[in-house]
């Protein structure tokens, strides 16, 4: 299976910073990384797919870069509705994996 | 509107199995594979496998191969993740999701989760 890392494992910001948040493929994975954003009690919310790809209804602020094995999620300009657990996807093969979660906190 | 509905929390002793209910609606269920992820308390997201609903095909991790099933109700929407053979660190939310594709796939919708509790 490919294995998927992520740094920092947690960061604390304020409101306004710019924070970035890393993942590592295994192995090449092309552009097949997602990105999902956790609030505590609810479940996963894609903001980003196919490294780059912004879902429908998630801000600008939030943008995604990288191909190969090496991905980065970028918040411009962090808002108070932004703390969360951000983890990464792979689905470059039919098995996927997730990192384990990177803790964006106050 | 896309919804995934779960079935209510578990709690079961150790040996026995479970059986999680997802039901759809919203969209043409056979159009999608449905993924099932867990998520222990504090940890990260753990993909578990995916299903087919049109042929029932399915792919487990390897650390649940022999352990999940994940089979489906055509008539009724409703995909099911069953998981034997429990043990306390199965304790976790159960999670189904619908697999989109827009030149890669991902998780677009997500059932609420259900909590499983596995306790002596």
């Amino acid at each position: 299976d490919i294995q998927m890392t992520q740094s920092p494992s947690s960061l604390s910001a304020s409101v306004g910073d710019r924070v970035t948040i890393t993942c590592r493929a295994s192995q090449n994975i092309g552009r097949y990384l997602n990105w999902y954003q956790q609030k505590p009690g609810k479940a996963p919310k894609v903001l980003i797919y196919a490294t780059s790809t912004l879902q429908t209804g998630v801000p600008s602020r939030f943008s995604g870069s990288g191909s190969g094995t090496d991905f980065t999620l970028t918040i411009s300009s962090l808002q108070p509705e932004d703390f969360a657990t951000y983890s990464c996807q792979q689905t470059y093969t039919s098995l996927y994996t997730f990192g384990p979660g990177t803790r964006v906190d106050i | 509107q896309v919804q995934l509905v779960q079935s209510g929390a578990e709690v079961r002793k150790p040996g026995a199995s479970v059986k999680v209910s997802c039901k759809t609606s919203g969209y043409t269920f056979k159009s999608y594979d449905i993924n099932w992820v867990r998520q222990a308390t504090g940890q990260g997201l753990e993909w578990m496998g995916w299903m087919n609903p049109n042929g029932g095909n399915t792919g487990y991790a390897q650390k649940f191969q022999g352990r999940v099933t994940m089979t489906r109700d055509t008539s009724t929407s409703t995909a099911y993740m069953e998981l034997s053979s429990l043990r306390p660190e199965d304790t976790a939310v159960y999670y189904c999701a619908r697999v989109g594709y827009d030149s890669v796939w991902f998780d677009d919708f997500w059932g609420q989760g259900t909590l499983v509790t596995v306790s002596s």
